[in-house]
C-alpha cells in the first residue's frame, strides 16, 4: 500500500532537547517537503529535497535542519535552537515530471515541547 | 513572492445549504491552483487542482471550483454541505513559470456545518 509514513503521531519533549521527525515514502517520489502548522497560519515551508543528498531551505528553516540519504527518506530535526518548536509538523512528497504535480501528504506529528 | 490569500478564517453553513470558500491569487500571469482538505488531526487530501486544461474544474466530494482570471480568484463550491464537510480547506498556488517549486498555502478556512 503505497503512501507517506510519519512517525510518531504524538511527540512530547523537553525544552533544550533535539528531536528528530521522521518522514517514509514509498511512492518512488523524487521531492520531498516539510511544512509547519500553526492554528491559523496555514502550511509554511521549511526545507525541500529534489534529489538525493540536496536540499533547499524554505521560509521558516532557522533552527532545523534535514538530511536526505535515501529518496524514500528525508527526516526533520528540530533543534534547540528553534524558539518555539510546538506545532503539527507535515511532510509530503511528489513527483518532478511537470509543474502541474500534485503533493501528497503525510498523516503528521504534532510536537509539544514542554 | 507567489501568495493566496483566504477570505474568512472562518465559515459556517447549514447541513444543505451551498458552501463557497474563497481564494485569491497575487500574480499577473495565471497560476497553477490547488485545493486541499485537512481534517483534524490528518495530513492533507487533494480536492481539486487548475492546471489550465478548463476553467470549472471538479474534484472529489463533490467540490468544484471556478478560476476566474478576471477577478484573479480560485473560489471552492459545493451545491449541497453535508456534515462530514466540517473540516479545514487550504488553497495553494505555484507560479507558472517558476518549474516545480513547493507549493504556498494560504491561511485556510475552517468550515463547520450545522445540523
Amino acid at each position: 500500500d503505497g503512501g507517506i509514513t510519519q512517525s510518531p503521531k504524538y511527540l512530547f519533549r523537553k525544552e533544550g532537547q533535539n528531536v528528530t521527525l521522521s518522514c517514509e515514502q514509498n511512492l518512488n517520489h523524487d521531492a520531498m517537503y516539510w511544512y509547519r502548522q500553526d492554528p491559523g497560519q496555514g502550511l509554511r515551508l521549511i526545507y525541500y529535497s529534489q534529489i538525493v543528498n540536496d536540499f533547499q531551505k524554505g521560509d521558516i528553516a532557522e533552527g532545523y535542519s534535514v538530511s536526505r540519504e535515501k529518496k524514500e527518506s528525508f527526516p526533520l530535526t528540530v533543534t534547540s535552537a528553534q524558539k518555539n518548536p510546538t506545532a503539527f509538523y507535515l511532510c509530503a512528497s511528489s513527483i518532478l515530471l511537470a509543474n502541474t504535480d500534485t503533493q501528497y501528504f503525510g498523516p503528521g506529528t504534532r510536537l509539544t515541547v514542554l | 513572492a507567489q501568495s493566496v490569500t483566504q477570505l474568512g478564517s472562518h465559515v459556517s453553513v447549514s447541513e444543505g445549504a451551498l458552501v463557497l470558500l474563497r481564494c485569491n491569487y497575487s500574480s499577473s500571469v495565471p497560476p497553477y491552483l490547488f485545493w486541499y482538505v485537512q481534517y483534524p488531526n490528518q495530513g492533507l487530501q487533494l480536492l481539486l487542482k487548475y492546471t489550465s486544461a478548463a476553467t470549472l474544474v471538479k474534484g472529489i466530494n463533490g467540490f468544484e471550483a471556478e478560476f476566474k482570471k478576471s477577478e484573479t480568484s480560485f473560489h471552492l463550491t459545493k451545491p449541497s454541505a453535508h456534515m462530514s464537510d466540517a473540516a479545514e480547506y487550504f488553497c495553494a498556488v505555484r507560479n507558472r513559470n517558476s518549474g516545480n517549486t513547493p507549493l504556498v498555502f494560504g491561511k485556510g478556512t475552517r468550515l463547520s456545518v450545522i445540523a
